[in-house]
């Protein structure tokens, strides 16, 4: 069970938009619509913002949005705003090994 | 509205067991994924396991044979178990208990715990 790949850190100006890459393979993001994205600051605990590739919970701000192709999960962030910057998380279903993980993406607002 | 509260001891000596109990308040606690979720210092996310309310459990195949989880409907009040056998160094983190009802998405946590295993 090998977590998925995300990129170290990512990082843009208020109000622009920004994407956070989620890489697996066709044994987890690429067969199953079960990825999810979490939001996690420092000292709180993490906080779902997408399920299911591109579902938005209640409560969670339209900037954020989900989308995915092929193996790849992608988080979008538009209008880029100070609070947003965070650790991000992709996580998958992965059948028999039922969980994974994202290594984590470090969001800095500049 | 369901919530989750972590407890445990916060330092467990190497080769010991750690021993988390994850306290869960509120209605409507059937047919939920109960899972504990766990951060190393500076590093992400890990999966260790679920028990559903049914009973079966699943496990991250890299602590399977260290890791139990169960449930306990005792004292009027519902909670769940961390036990993970013969901690290293390694096994240092703050621990998540979480829960989903579908879509394998984790919409309720706990505030973490952190367990430092240390002689």
């Amino acid at each position: 069970q090998s977590a998925l790949t995300q990129p170290a850190s990512v990082s843009g100006s208020p109000g622009q938009s920004i994407t956070i890459s989620c890489t697996g393979t066709s044994s987890d993001v690429g067969t199953y619509n079960l990825v999810s994205w979490y939001q996690h600051l420092p000292g709180k605990a993490p906080k779902l913002m997408i399920s299911e590739v591109s579902k938005r919970p209640s409560g969670v701000s339209n900037r954020f949005s989900g989308s995915k192709s092929g193996n790849t999960a992608s988080l979008t962030i538009s209008g880029l705003q100070a609070e947003d910057e965070a650790d991000y998380y992709c996580c998958s279903y992965a059948g028999s090994s039922p969980v994974v993980f994202g290594g984590g993406t470090k969001l800095t607002v500049l | 509205q369901v919530q989750l509260q972590e407890s445990g001891p916060g330092l467990v000596k190497p080769s010991e067991t750690l021993s988390l109990t994850c306290t869960v308040s509120g209605d409507s606690i059937s047919s939920y994924y109960w899972s504990w979720i766990r951060q190393p210092p500076g590093k992400a996310l890990e999966w260790i396991g679920y028990i559903y309310h049914s009973g079966s459990t699943k496990y991250n195949p890299s602590l399977k044979s260290r890791v139990t989880i169960s449930v306990d409907r005792s004292k009027n009040q519902f909670s769940f178990s961390l036990i993970l056998s013969s901690v290293t160094a390694a096994d240092t983190a703050v621990y998540y208990c979480a829960a989903y009802s579908s879509g394998l998405s984790f919409d309720i946590w706990g505030h973490g715990t952190m367990v430092t295993v240390s002689s």
